[in-house]
């Protein structure tokens, strides 16, 4: 059962130009939602998180979009630079207790020169 | 790696062994987790730990016991490896403060049973 559906499986991007990750969930007591970035031979390390109260969440070029309703978020990547092919993973978690997140299948993405 | 060493890197091991992998925080973190990585799945939580001698079961939990006599160690066991659990093995910690739950993750350890 896949708590948290995350599109496309891969992607190829231009420099410069925007990277857009989807995800789904399906538990509505979700209420903590992180993306990873994950380079070769490396662990997951957070890029950026939002929590449900805010629909949106801007850091630098990382942008997270949230829709409550549709339970519904996405990563976008502005600007786009080889330097960020990697694989990203979405995930859902509580905050209530400890972080067990639950996460996506991963995307890889390619940033093309 | 915020303080996270996973040991050993890299593991071969015959079906029907034990294997144990250690993770090591110097962060103090209350929480720490393992979580296994496959192609197609992304990661999934086998077990976690909210204290010394506190452990719970994850989604994947089966064939896995873990053991933290240590809030520095959390100790993943395969009682008797099999080909499905080879994978590459993540150990995470986290610490509930006012930034919020960041989970941190290691290096990873890549576990081939043969």
């Amino acid at each position: 059962q896949q708590q948290v559906k995350q599109s496309p499986q891969s992607l190829i991007v231009q420099k410069g130009g925007i990277s857009i990750i989807n995800c789904a969930y399906e538990n509505t007591a979700f209420d903590y939602f992180p993306w990873y970035q994950q380079f070769p031979g490396k662990g997951p390390a957070l890029l950026i998180a939002i929590r449900p109260d805010v629909s949106e969440k801007k850091e630098g070029r990382f942008t997270i979009s949230f829709n409550k309703s549709a339970k519904q978020f996405s990563l976008h990547i502005m600007d786009s630079q080889p330097g960020d092919s990697a694989t990203y993973f979405c995930a859902a978690g509580y905050t209530g207790t400890a972080s067990k997140l639950t996460f996506g299948t991963g995307t890889r993405l390619q940033v093309t020169l | 790696d915020a303080g996270i060493t996973q040991s050993p890197r890299h593991k071969v091991t015959e079906t029907g062994t034990p294997v144990t992998l250690r993770c090591h925080q110097t962060e103090n973190h209350r929480y720490m987790y393992w979580y296994r990585q496959d192609p197609g799945h992304g990661l999934r939580l086998i077990h976690y730990s909210y204290g010394v001698k506190d452990t719970d079961k994850g989604e994947v939990s089966d064939g896995y016991s873990v053991s933290r006599s240590k809030t520095e160690d959390f100790l993943l066991t395969l009682e008797s490896a099999t080909s499905s659990q080879t994978s590459v093995y993540f150990c995470a910690i986290s610490e509930r403060d006012s930034r919020g739950i960041e989970a941190f993750f290691g290096q990873g350890t890549r576990l081939t049973v043969v």
